[in-house]
């Protein structure tokens, strides 16, 4: 079963505008990363945010972790066409490092 | 540098026949670790490998699912007697070591007709 809920669902912005995508996790974590999967297939790493941390940048990204309402955020800003993609959250719990994906957010960045 | 190949790329099957995907992770990485993804649904974890032994294979939905790594690099997932609900993208990812970031294949898309 899953552990992370993205929301929303499905996103649509014009280039240019700033893109938020939250995600939800049911039990305490290691750390959350942030991954985007273009055509349904390979996926790309973005950040990881360990269970300590509560903000971290990289470039036009910008994820946040509260673990007191068990939820993270990813803002991406001046969001560009090529930043159409499926953005999935994943926790590590435990020490395997085994990840435990939401269902994804559909972000569409239109010209 | 290389990173992570699996193949085939596609694979169309009959309902009951034998599968093998092959993993091929970056070179000199000890971890690996098989995932399943449904359309419209996030990734979900198989297995995992810690050279060549399987640490955690809790993901593995029934015993007709088996993975291997004997040498503790190629890795290869193994479905026996296949269903249609076995139909999905099958990725492989790979780290340098446990708990460090992993890096995903282009996965393969499995279809049991």
């Amino acid at each position: 079963s899953q552990q992370g809920e993205e929301d929303p669902q499905a996103l649509s912005i014009q280039e240019g505008e700033n893109a938020t995508m939250n995600c939800s996790y049911k039990t305490s974590i290691n750390n959350l990363q942030w991954y985007r999967q273009n055509s349904g297939r390979g996926l790309v790493h973005l950040i990881l945010i360990r269970s300590n941390e509560r903000e971290k940048h990289s470039g036009r990204l910008r994820v946040t972790l509260d673990t007191s309402k068990k939820s993270s955020s990813l803002l991406i800003t001046a969001s560009r066409a090529a930043d159409s993609a499926s953005y999935f959250c994943a926790t590590v719990s435990g020490g395997y490092n085994k990840l435990i994906f939401g269902a994804g957010t559909r972000l569409a960045v239109h010209p | 540098g290389a990173g992570v190949s699996q193949t085939p790329s596609n694979k169309v099957t009959e309902k009951g026949k034998y599968v093998e995907l092959r993993c091929d992770p970056i070179s000199g990485h000890t971890a690996l670790y098989w995932y399943r993804q449904s359309l419209g649904q996030g990734p979900e974890f198989l297995i995992y490998f810690q050279g060549t032994g399987a640490a955690d294979d809790s993901g593995l939905p029934n015993d007709r699912f088996f993975a291997v790594r004997p040498e503790g690099s190629v890795s290869t997932l193994k479905i026996q007697r296949t269903e249609r609900g076995d139909s999905a993208v099958y990725l492989c990812a790979s780290s340098a070591n446990r708990g460090e970031t992993q890096y995903f294949g282009p996965g393969t898309r499995l279809l049991v007709l």
